[in-house]
């Protein structure tokens, strides 16, 4: 079946210091992959996605890399800043359907 | 008002009261889904419309009753519900549903506790 799994959390950084939040998948075909990220108190938003092996997504800085040979989707960030603090999810859309399939997340704290 | 709004944003309930999530979208999608995000759990696909259709039941309990009037509005009648039915409650809204693999917009979600 389908799957996704993420590292678990919290991650805690200090502010500029260099970010990686794991994420492997299980799925036959050709997912289309996402990070979703989660504001205290808000809904989810996406963040980067990419739909095809090899792409990269990117925004605000944060980048993942599709990754079929080592079925991974790592998100990661040069310099996190305290306003990236927030939850993260790494989700997949199997192969013709619009289903998401969420991992469990994970919490950034990011320290001044 | 743009995106995805969600009212009450909060909700307390005891277990014999009936109440009403309401969701709508302005983005001119034609697909919405309901979600139940509880602690530590993967987010919880729990309905899909299509153009008003449900298209996708995922073995939620019948205390749960979806209700889609157009492709702009998105109810979740709640009855009879339990303590382990405490949770966000997001609904999300797409393009449409046919294979597009299309990015997902959600609104800030429902915080229902039941008491």
């Amino acid at each position: 079946g389908n799957s996704v799994t993420q590292m678990e959390g919290p991650v805690t950084l200090s502010e500029e210091a260099f970010l990686t939040i794991n994420c492997t998948y299980t799925a036959t075909g050709y997912p289309s992959l996402f990070w979703y990220v989660q504001y205290p108190g808000e809904g989810l938003q996406l963040l980067l996605k990419a739909t095809k092996a090899d792409d990269k997504g990117s925004n605000k800085g944060f980048e993942a890399t599709y990754r079929k040979e080592t079925t991974s989707f790592h998100l990661e960030k040069g310099s996190v800043q305290v306003s990236d603090s927030a939850v993260y999810f790494c989700a997949l859309s199997p192969d013709y359907s619009d289903k998401l399939i969420f991992g469990t997340g994970t919490r950034l704290q990011v320290f001044p | 008002e743009t995106g995805v709004t969600q009212t009450p944003r909060h909700l307390v309930m005891g277990m014999t009261n009936k109440k009403s999530l309401k969701c709508e979208q302005h983005l001119g999608h034609n697909a919405m889904y309901w979600y139940k995000q509880s602690a530590k759990k993967p987010l919880e696909l729990m309905f899909v419309y299509s153009l008003e259709e449900r298209v996708e039941n995922n073995s939620v309990p019948s205390r749960f009753s979806p209700e889609c009037p157009n492709s702009s509005h998105l109810f979740l009648h709640l009855h009879t519900l339990q303590p382990e039915d405490s949770a966000l409650y997001l609904c999300a809204s797409s393009l449409g549903v046919g294979g597009a693999q299309e990015t997902q917009y959600f609104g800030p979600g429902t915080r229902l506790l039941v008491l």
